[in-house]
C-alpha cells in the first residue's frame, strides 16, 4: 500500500497481560522502525529492521519487548507482562532503501494507543 | 551524543502572525535535519527537511535553514493560519540514508487563534 498501516488503533490491557501491535509498511520499503511516544510528546526509538533482519535495537527494553518482521506478514511489536509505564502511543515508520540521502524519508503510520490499567 | 533541543511551548499566536520555533542540535558527523508535524489524534507527517549545511527546506509556507555554524534548524512561517495548530517536532538522523533512526526534540505545541 501507499501508507503505513497500524493495527489496532487502540489496545487496552491489564497490568501483566500481553500486548501485540502490528505494522504493515509501505510496499517496497526495506526499513521498518518502531517508536514509542509517551506523555509530553517525547518520542523514543525502539528498534528498526532491514527487511526481516534486526538493523538497530539499541532502544529496545529487551526484558519484555520483542519485535519481528517476517516475509509476507505484517511486522509486530510484542510486550510481555505489560506495565503501567508501557502506556503510550506506538508508531511504526517505513523507509525505502535509497542511495540518495536527499530523498531518504521515514513515513509514519497513525499509531496504536496502548493503555495499561 | 546526538540530541535535539526545541523551544518549549505552547506557542500561542493570532492568525497571520509570524512564527518561529527554535531548534538546535548536537551531532557527530553530518546529520540530516527534519521538521515533522502532528495534528491532533494523528501520526507524524514530514513537513520539510535539509540534508546538508546551508540547505533550506520549505513546504506549505514553512521554511527552515540548516545552519552548521550555529547547529540550528529554526522553523519559520510568515503568516500562520488556524489550520497550522499542531505539535511540531524537530528531528535529526545521525547518518546519511533513510535507514537510520530519528532523534526527536520534545515537540512544540502551536495554537493559532482567529
Amino acid at each position: 500500500g501507499e501508507e503505513v498501516a497500524q493495527t489496532p488503533k487502540h489496545l487496552v490491557r491489564g497490568e501483566g497481560q500481553k500486548a501485540k501491535l502490528y505494522c504493515a509498511p509501505i510496499k517496497g520499503h526495506s526499513y521498518v522502525f518502531w517508536y514509542q511516544q509517551v506523555l509530553k510528546n517525547e518520542f523514543k526509538f525502539l528498534i528498526s529492521f532491514q527487511n526481516e533482519n534486526v538493523f538497530d535495537e539499541t532502544g529496545m527494553p529487551k526484558e519484555r519487548f520483542s519485535a519481528k518482521c517476517l516475509p509476507n506478514s505484517p511486522c509486530s511489536l510484542e510486550i510481555q507482562a505489560t506495565k503501567l509505564e508501557d502506556s503510550a502511543v506506538y508508531f511504526c515508520a517505513s523507509s525505502p532503501s535509497l542511495p540518495d540521502r536527499s530523498t531518504d524519508t521515514q513515513y509514519f503510520g497513525p499509531g496504536t494507543r496502548l493503555t495499561v490499567l | 551524543g546526538n540530541s535535539v533541543t526545541q523551544m518549549e511551548g505552547p506557542v500561542t499566536l493570532s492568525e497571520e502572525a509570524f512564527l518561529t520555533i527554535n531548534c538546535t542540535y548536537t551531532a557527530t558527523g553530518y546529520p540530516s535535519l527534519f521538521w515533522y508535524v502532528q495534528y491532533p489524534g494523528e501520526g507524524l507527517q514530514l513537513l520539510l527537511k535539509a540534508t546538508k549545511a546551508d540547505d533550506k527546506g520549505s513546504n506549505k509556507g514553512f521554511e527552515a535553514t540548516y545552519r552548521k555554524e550555529t547547529t540550528s534548524f529554526h522553523l519559520e512561517k510568515g503568516s500562520v493560519q488556524v489550520s497550522d495548530s499542531a505539535v511540531y517536532f524537530c528531528a535529526l538522523s545521525p547518518f546519511s540514508g533513510g535507514y537510520n533512526k530519528l532523534i526527536f526534540g520534545a515537540g512544540t505545541r502551536l495554537a493559532v487563534h482567529p
